[in-house]
């Protein structure tokens, strides 16, 4: 079936050290789904932090990449050098879109806590 | 930042009530989704519409929610009967098409006693 698997967490990082939440996915209903990171800051609602919808491209958003692999169906999220602010639940999502069959396939979300 | 608008932000029910939430969609997105996220972050999909017209549902919405997007008027989901395990994040979320990007509302956390 159709399921994202993300990195574990919480995933705790000093400020301005480097990160990588890993994301694979499986789909099975459409053969390139779109791609997509979404991201809940505390006390906030889910906002859309990057998306791509061609295999082989990467997409950016506040310093945070990621690239669509095909091959290894894999849309890891990273970033260089992390700030405090960035301490929030990321969760990965795959997008399937065939005829009326539209929705978001979701990962369990990874918490990353950032220190000063 | 996302101007979808959910009502009410919290709800308490007891089992076998009726538990309504209302979603505005941002102005302009033709396509609503609702989401349910449980205590373990998981994800289920509910329903989704495109104007009033309901696209896609899932075997459980079908037969204990009843929800709907009536055109000049907020859309709803409405639990029938609730149960314990009805106690969740209710997301709604709209998009320019049904393949978009979808924008979410902060969401209806129901907790049902």
């Amino acid at each position: 079936g159709d399921s994202v698997t993300q990195t574990e967490g919480p995933v705790t990082v000093s400020e301005s050290e480097s990160l990588i939440i890993n994301c694979t996915y499986s789909a099975t209903s459409i053969a390139y789904p779109n791609l997509f990171w979404y991201v809940r800051y505390p006390g906030e609602g889910l906002q859309l932090l990057l998306k791509v919808i061609t295999a082989g491209q990467k997409g950016s958003s506040r310093g945070f990449e990621a690239t669509y692999n095909k091959e290894t169906t894999s849309f890891h999220l990273q970033k260089a050098s992390v700030q405090e602010s960035d301490s929030a639940v990321y969760y990965c999502a795959l997008g399937l879109h065939v005829g009326d069959n539209s929705k978001l396939i979701w990962g369990l979300g990874t918490s990353l806590v950032v220190n000063p | 930042n996302s101007k979808v608008i959910q009502t009410p932000r919290y709800l308490v029910k007891g089992q076998g009530q009726k538990a309504k939430m209302r979603c505005i969609p941002e102005k302009g997105h033709p396509v609503v989704f609702w989401y349910q996220q449980n205590k373990n972050n998981e994800f289920k999909f509910l329903i989704n519409f495109q104007n009033q017209e309901v696209l896609q549902q899932i075997d459980m919405t079908e037969k204990r929610f009843s929800a709907e997007c009536p055109s000049n008027s907020p859309c709803s989901l409405e639990i029938q009967s609730s149960e314990a395990g009805d106690s969740a994040l209710y997301l709604c979320a709209s998009s320019l098409s049904k393949g978009g990007e979808q924008y979410f509302g902060p969401g209806t956390r129901l907790t049902v006693l």
